[in-house]
């Protein structure tokens, strides 16, 4: 199985500052027909989980644009350009390109 | 709107056999691949299963195979996973999930083993 690694998995952040996550992959997540299936995923507290971004930086619709995403191969970011109260919960990056499909551990951003 | 609503998670017995549904709508459900993302308490998220358009291709993760079954009825907009020989580390949230790459969740069910 790909193995997704995470850091940091927890992350206390000041409002207005940056934050940063990495998303690390035992293999690469270059598929065959060219996409890098990598995503990125929000969960608030007691809530499900919603996707952010598809294919390492394609912004969802109604995602803030202070949310990106970037990398290749096998080292991918999620970078959080000034945290908002709202962004806080547990984020998680997903490789769709090997099965199973697997997730990183998860990181905790607090305030 | 897009809509995905879990349901049939309760608590049962190690060994037990339990069917958990999903009804979907705002989508052309006929049209997308679905799949069955699991979260033990406090834990991260595990793929469980993915289900082609038409259900002509089932996917799953090692450690379900053989005892889990995903299914669906286009006809009725619904998907299902047909979980048998229930384990203790089986309990977990299940989420019906619109997409092969888990495009949209819905709330999930709860799944509790206990004796």
């Amino acid at each position: 199985d790909a193995v997704v690694t995470q850091s940091p998995l927890s992350l206390p952040v000041t409002l207005g500052q940056p934050a940063s996550i990495s998303c690390r992959s035992s293999q690469s997540l270059v598929k065959s027909d060219g996409n890098t299936y990598l995503r990125w995923f929000h969960q608030r507290p007691g809530q499900s989980p919603r996707r952010l971004i598809y294919q390492v930086s394609n912004r969802d619709s109604g995602v803030p644009d202070r949310f990106s995403g970037s990398g290749s191969r096998t080292d991918f970011t999620l970078n959080i350009s000034r945290v908002e109260a709202e962004d806080v919960g547990v984020y998680y990056c997903m490789q769709g390109t090997h099965w199973p499909f697997t997730f990183g551990q998860g990181t905790k951003l607090e305030i | 709107e897009v809509q995905v609503v879990a349901s049939g998670g309760a608590l049962v017995q190690p060994g037990e056999s339990l069917r958990l549904s999903c009804a979907a709508s705002g989508f052309t459900f006929s049209s997308r691949w679905m799949s069955w993302v699991r979260q033990a308490p406090g834990r991260g998220l595990e793929w469980v299963a993915n289900i082609k358009e038409d259900g002509t291709e089932k996917l799953y993760v090692d450690t379900v195979k053989g005892r889990f079954t995903i299914s669906r009825d286009n006809a009725k907009n619904s998907l299902y996973l047909q979980i048998n020989s229930l384990r203790v580390e089986d309990a977990a949230v299940y989420y019906c999930v619109l997409g092969g790459r888990a495009d949209f969740w819905g709330q999930g069910t709860l799944v509790t083993v206990s004796s």
